[in-house]
């Protein structure tokens, strides 16, 4: 199984500032089968991310990912305030599938 | 639009059984994977497994193997996640997704709203 972590754990920004979130795998995630997910407190996530840098329909371009074999980066470049949330990245390449503990973006 | 509903919340105590529900709507039903994510209280995502409601072929985490089961009904566009026995452990906010690839190795592009089962005594 391949283990995901996501650093750091907490993130706390100012409206502006720009966002850069960190997750590592234990082993190469193959073809960059890497997505990122979005989820506001009692909400269901949200896709953002997949393929490691293709952004889903609808999500701004101030989100960006990057990365490939066993690092990535979401980042986000300037952070409104509905973007304050939890931060899941999740790999596809091999079953089975696994997702990341989660970064927390919250207000400085 | 594409939309996966699910069935409201549950109250059951240790030892029932129960029968969760995905209704999906909005694209061809049977030529997409569904699968279930739990999220237990406080908790990041995990993925439990999937079925392809075409032809019913399902995969299960290892880690919930034997422990739940994923069905399918084709004819109500409708995806099902059932335990035999209930522990206070299964007590978690479950949510059905689709997956918009060929396999089972997939991302998740639609969510459902999600269904909090709660086990207690």
């Amino acid at each position: 199984e391949i283990v995901l972590t996501q650093s750091p754990g907490t993130l706390s920004l100012s409206p502006g500032d720009r966002a850069t979130l960190s997750c590592r795998a234990s082993q190469s995630v193959s073809s960059s089968y890497l997505a990122w997910y979005q989820q506001k407190p009692g909400q269901a996530p949200r896709l953002l991310i997949y393929g490691a840098s293709s952004r889903a329909t609808g999500i701004p371009d101030r989100f960006s990912g990057s990365g490939s074999g066993t690092d990535f980066t979401l980042t986000i470049s300037r952070l409104e305030p509905e973007d304050f949330a939890v931060y899941y990245c999740q790999q596809y390449g091999t079953s089975p599938l696994t997702f990341g503990p989660g970064t927390k973006v919250d207000i400085k | 639009e594409v939309q996966l509903v699910q069935s409201g919340a549950e109250v059951k105590k240790p030892g029932e059984s129960l029968k969760i529900s995905c209704k999906g709507s909005g694209y061809s039903f049977t030529n997409y994977w569904i699968a279930w994510v739990r999220q237990m209280p406080g908790k990041g995502l995990e993925w439990m497994g999937i079925i392809y409601p075409g032809d019913s072929d399902t995969t299960y985490s290892p880690s919930f193997q034997g422990q739940v089961t994923i069905s399918a009904d084709k004819s109500i566009s409708t995806a099902y996640l059932q335990w035999s026995s209930l522990k206070a452990s299964d007590t978690a906010m479950y949510y059905c997704v689709r997956c918009p690839m060929t396999t089972v190795t997939c991302y998740f592009d639609f969510w459902g709203q999600g269904t909090l089962v709660t086990v207690s005594s």
